[in-house]
């Protein structure tokens, strides 16, 4: 699987857009791009995930740069509650299992 | 429906001992997979059981073995507990094997002392 390249941190105001960004230079055709969130002490959370076309859900968005290469997710009005590392993963759906490889994540922290 | 549940959450080991943790998968999920995340690092692929089958596994050593029971549900043992062991355990089940939309437990934090 792709490795992938998040900043180790970001802030963000509370009421406003975070923007997460991840680098995954090496995406083959067949890698989706997920990401999924920690709270803290809690187990992770799916946030979403897509192939080539951007993608919305409740959450959030995803959006993905035309060569793949890159990706960001979106919390269109971060809360306190989004204060959370979050994951960017790079997986081929077609290997066996589900095996996430987590990197370090960004932490994200939301002020008031 | 119910979500992933785990037990115990937290338990405390001397090193060289034997632990069992436990996993109870959502319901209607038949695929379990184990990850082990030390402190202020991402989750690390443990293992994966699909339909009673192991069906994957990451790099642990042998003394990491599991089990999953015909209602899905599964266990983590560890043998011969080290110190590097101690770490929060985190157990997640899908849907379906392939399926990469994943959802985690609470996970069980283990401290060997």
């Amino acid at each position: 699987d792709a490795k992938t390249t998040q900043p180790t941190s970001m802030d963000c105001a509370e009421g406003r857009a975070a923007n997460l960004p991840c680098n995954h230079s090496t995406i083959s055709g067949n890698e989706y791009v997920y990401w999924y969130r920690q709270i803290h002490s809690q187990g992770p959370q799916y946030i979403i995930h897509g192939l080539k076309n951007n993608e919305t859900n409740e959450m959030a968005s995803l959006i993905i740069t035309e060569d793949r290469k890159s990706s960001t997710l979106i919390l269109p009005h971060a809360t306190l509650r989004d204060t959370a590392v979050y994951y960017c993963i790079v997986r081929d759906r077609s290997n066996s299992g589900y095996a996430l490889n987590f990197g370090k994540g960004t932490s994200l922290l939301v002020t008031p | 429906e119910t979500g992933v549940t785990q037990s115990p959450t937290h338990l405390i080991k001397t090193r060289g001992q034997q632990v069992t943790l436990r996993c109870s998968s959502q319901s209607g999920h038949n695929t379990v997979s184990w990850y082990q995340q030390a402190l202020g690092q991402g989750p690390q692929f443990i293992f994966q059981y699909y339909r009673e089958e192991e069906n994957g596994r990451g790099n642990f050593p042998p003394r990491f073995s599991g089990l999953q029971f015909p209602n899905y549900s599964s266990e983590l043992n560890v043998n011969a507990l080290e110190l590097d062991d101690s770490a929060l355990y985190l157990c997640a089940s899908s849907l379906a094997w392939g399926q990469t939309e994943a959802f985690f437990g609470q996970g069980t934090r283990l401290t060997v002392v």
